[in-house]
């Protein structure tokens, strides 16, 4: 069974500043997937950046960063220079295997740009 | 990453029809498609795992019988809620399981009236 739960339902961030969200999660999987989908006002779900559990190295796009502790079961994402279209609902999720299996999804996160 | 469609983007029903949804891949052979619910302002809840060619696996707490699913191409699932109702209303959304991940449609909202 997964679970994954982010405590944060809302956060607000200045354009051109760093915001972090935060994401824990459970597992009985040996391995397993982490990623963070980002869903505009118009619903579509777009991912941002995944993360396999068997590496060590934090994973990264562009303005988009992980800080994945796997002792601590905790995947964090990190927004740099935040622009407007970031505003958006993120979710953390988790998944078996590749990720292409079944996902869980955390409660979300919107997130506000301020101009 | 996959091309996903569906079809149709929103609709309203009265109480008591039936309701046909699509999920289209195109641009990738789909053996598995995932059929998710999402409540206004909440999360994806995992309705059922459809596979091509044979029955759909539901998520506990999913009745099979009000949410039939159809998966009889690599590239078409369809999800058809039955004897709709007004609790029913939601934002349907699919995806497809890829090589590393999912690939999701732009969503189905149902209202029911």
């Amino acid at each position: 069974a997964q679970t994954v739960t982010q405590s944060q339902p809302e956060m607000s961030v200045q354009e051109a500043e760093t915001v972090t969200l935060s994401c824990t999660y459970d597992t009985s999987e040996s391995d397993y997937y982490l990623f963070w989908y980002k869903q505009p006002p118009s619903r579509q779900m777009i991912l941002v950046i995944r993360q396999e559990a068997y590496k060590q190295q934090n994973a990264t796009e562009n303005r988009f960063s992980v800080n994945f502790q796997k002792a601590a079961k905790s995947f964090s994402l990190k927004i740099s220079d935040s622009q407007l279209g970031d505003a958006a609902m993120y979710f953390c999720a988790s998944g078996p295997n590749f990720g292409n299996e079944k996902l869980t999804f955390g409660t979300g996160t919107r997130l506000t740009i301020i101009p | 990453g996959a091309v996903v469609s569906q079809h149709p983007s929103w609709v309203i029903c009265k109480s008591g029809t039936s309701v046909k949804i699509e999920c289209r891949s195109l641009d990738f052979q789909a053996t598995t498609m995932f059929w998710y619910r999402q409540f206004p302002k909440q999360s994806l809840m995992l309705m059922a795992t459809s596979n091509e060619g044979s029955k759909a696996t539901y998520e506990q707490g999913v009745e099979k019988d009000k949410f039939l699913i159809n998966h009889a191409s690599l590239t078409l699932s369809t999800l058809t809620v039955t004897s709709a109702h007004p609790e029913d209303s939601s934002f349907y959304i699919c995806s497809v399981s890829g090589r590393e991940t999912q690939y999701f449609g732009p969503g189905t909202r149902l209202l029911v009236l």
